[in-house]
């Protein structure tokens, strides 16, 4: 099967440019989630969704972040306008909610994000 | 609030032999998981072991093993037959059973170099 797949995996833009990420999940994961990771902060749960709907997004640092997931086999999350702090590398994973392997996520090979 | 810690920075290895990584956590929970993830330089999150605690028996992944102390909130990574292909970072992190989906607890990492 194919892992979660991100892209851009490297993108650099300037401060205030709207930057968006893209994520494809797993077939058949009920659970979609996005993390950050920065030296400062380590690796940070920004939303997830389960079954498309947004459950949990008291990660989202501000208004600037948004995330959507309109069907199963698509997610972004887009930052606008960005700033230099914004810089790090996000991560897109997924989930079954059951099973033997339910509750292990799967991530992504990463976007690395760098505003200057 | 949910904690995991890693109390080893950095790690060096010699090629072959064994190694093992540290991590306690603190939860009032009875009911959770536990993992391994690996991040070599690519930056892409390995899944490496997974552990239910409701399960004695501690986990096994060909070289990978735990030793998983659940009193003692203690839950180790054994690596057997070093290799630098294992030369990563490695995070040990915490998910409680039910309710909170995604919400995984990561510990700040540790560093582990496999010399030749």
């Amino acid at each position: 099967d194919a892992g979660v797949i991100q892209s851009p995996r490297h993108e650099v833009t300037e401060m205030g440019q709207e930057v968006t990420l893209r994520c494809k999940p797993i077939s058949g994961h009920d659970y979609l989630f996005w993390y950050r990771q920065t030296m400062m902060r380590g690796l940070e749960l920004l939303i997830y969704f389960n079954n498309n709907v947004p459950i949990d997004d008291s990660g989202m640092p501000e208004d600037r972040f948004s995330a959507k997931m309109p069907n199963a086999s698509f997610s972004t999350l887009k930052i606008q306008p960005s700033e230099p702090r914004d810089s790090a590398v996000y991560f897109c994973a997924s989930s079954r909610a059951t099973g033997g392997s339910g509750n292990t996520i799967y991530f992504g090979e990463g976007s690395w994000l760098t505003v200057v | 609030a949910q904690t995991v810690t890693q109390s080893q920075p950095e790690m060096s290895v010699q090629e072959a032999e064994t190694v093992t990584l540290s991590c306690t956590y603190d939860t009032s929970e009875n009911n959770y998981y536990l993992f391994w993830y690996k991040q070599p330089p690519s930056r892409q999150m390995i899944l490496v072991i997974r552990q239910e605690a409701y399960k004695q028996q501690n986990a096994t992944e060909n070289r990978f093993s735990v030793n998983f102390q659940k009193a003692a909130k203690s839950f180790s990574l054994k690596i057997s037959d070093s290799q630098l292909g294992d030369t990563a970072m490695y995070f040990c992190a915490f998910m409680k059973h039910a309710g909170s989906q995604g919400n995984l607890i990561f510990g700040k990492g540790t560093k582990l170099s496999v010399k030749p």
